[in-house]
């Protein structure tokens, strides 16, 4: 079946660093991904619906300047976390709907996440 | 404005016993989908059902099954003979049409003891 995967998988930073996540679809095309966050021992929420093409839109509360979202290709969308602090330590996860959702139960693919650790 | 509720936070329960997990939601949309997912420790989400909200019969999955409610705007899950392979948090989550947005409860922890 359809497949989103995220690179990396878990990355430890310095507290000001850039880090960026990559997620891709890897056979089909998605025009909107979703990003959330999930803290521990919470629930996932979203921070931002990225579209190809055009700018993400990003929820109540999120900084756009903070958290850059590139959606270049119908495969890859980005999150960069900038200039991270330890309070943006989280579990980063994202989607994409299938492109046939006729066959599919699922009406988004989630990626495995991304354990973002800020020290 | 969507909202799911999980009022458990979290759930134990000794190998073999059957549990319920509550869930229910809130919606005025009358187009909506639910979905339970399973998170093991290792963070990925795992599909478990999508229900439309078109269709409100009930579905058994081998261990698993599935009680939708509209009237109550409940859809609750339950596992039978709960093994310990099924400690986990449990997410019931809304989406009110097709690739939108997730909406997710607080998730159910729960914890099977062998």
């Amino acid at each position: 079946g359809a497949v989103v995967s995220q690179h990396p998988s878990r990355v430890i930073c310095k507290s000001g660093t850039s880090v960026k996540i990559e997620c891709r679809s890897l056979d089909f095309q998605a025009t909107t991904m979703f990003w959330y966050r999930q803290f521990p021992k919470q629930s996932l929420m979203l921070m931002a619906t990225s579209n190809e093409g055009s700018k993400a839109t990003y929820e109540q509360g999120v900084e756009k300047d903070k958290f850059l979202i590139n959606h270049a290709s119908l495969t890859l969308s980005t999150l960069t976390v900038t200039s991270a602090h330890p309070e943006d330590s989280s579990f980063y996860i994202c989607s994409a709907p299938p492109g046939r959702l006729a066959e599919s139960q699922e009406t988004q693919y989630f990626g495995p996440g991304t354990r973002l650790l800020v020290l | 404005a969507q909202k799911v509720t999980q009022a458990q936070t979290e759930i134990s329960v000794v190998e073999k016993e059957d549990v319920t997990l509550d869930c229910v939601y809130e919606t005025r949309d009358t187009t909506y989908y639910l979905f339970w997912y399973k998170q093991p420790p290792s963070g990925e989400l795992v599909f478990l059902i999508r229900r439309n909200s078109f269709d409100e019969q009930n579905e058994i999955s081998g261990r698993y099954s599935w009680n939708f409610q509209k009237s109550t705007s409940s859809f609750n899950f339950t596992i039978t003979a709960s093994q310990v392979v099924d400690s986990a948090v449990y997410f019931c989550a809304l989406s009110v049409y097709t690739g939108n947005q997730f909406y997710f409860g607080t998730g159910t922890s729960l914890t099977v003891i062998p």
